[in-house]
């Protein structure tokens, strides 16, 4: 069955650095494009970035352009997301999730989230 | 951006009542919307997508109707298992944004 598992979260100090990975199975990744999405403890949900099937396209929310990088490694069906200099506000539940179809762009499924904490 | 503007924010409901939420965004989005469902500590789920497709092996109790800017989620019949906070999503165009979500509780 299709599955995301994310995986690399914890706690992290301001201004460091923290990858974040999502294996997927189940379908084939290097077909579809790939969002990250987060939310903060009790709130919304927020979407983060993108990164199309074959990598030419990216695009971020602007609360984290300049600072996280989305990418991925079709050979191993993992995504990415460096986070550079994290905030206190970035503190959140980060989900993986798979566009629904090459046509609809809506996401699922989701991974099951991993926590990233910024605190020093 | 498009902003995803959620009604209500909550709402309390019995076992079989009919439950609306409403969703409309600041622009057209034709039919590029989704709901999803999230319960307490897990990821968020997809029920329907393309404003009115039911995703499959989701009860037919959940609809979804709308085009433009306005959109509807409805429950026709609340199940104990529907509990839950429900989100609408345009995606239409980047940032894909979220409506802040309306948490139907049990009266």
């Amino acid at each position: 069955q299709v599955q995301l598992v994310e995986s690399g979260g914890g706690v992290v100090q301001p201004g460091r650095s923290l990858r974040l990975s999502c294996a997927a199975s189940g379908f084939a990744f290097s077909s579809y494009t790939m969002h990250w999405v987060r939310q903060a403890p009790g709130k919304g949900l927020e979407w983060m970035a993108v990164i199309s099937y074959d990598l030419t396209t990216k695009y971020y929310a602007d609360s984290v352009r300049g600072r996280f990088t989305i990418s991925r490694d079709n050979s191993r069906s993992t995504l990415y997301l460096q986070m550079n200099s994290p905030r206190a506000e970035d503190t959140a539940i980060y989900y993986c999730a798979r566009a629904g179809s090459i046509h609809h762009n809506y996401l699922d499924p989701w991974g099951q989230g991993i926590l990233v904490t910024v605190s020093s | 951006d498009i902003q995803m503007t959620q009604s209500p924010s909550s709402l309390s409901a019995s076992v079989g009542d009919r439950v609306t939420i409403t969703c409309r965004a600041s622009q057209d989005i034709a039919t590029w919307l989704t709901w999803f469902q999230q319960k307490p500590g897990k990821a968020p789920k997809s029920l329907i997508y393309a404003a009115s497709t039911l995703q499959s092996g989701v009860p037919s109790r959940f609809s979804g109707s709308g085009s433009g800017t306005d959109f509807t989620l409805t429950i026709t019949s609340l199940q104990p298992d529907d509990f839950a906070t429900y989100y609408c999503q345009q995606y239409t165009s980047y940032p894909l944004t979220f409506g802040g979500g309306t948490e139907v509780e049990i009266k």
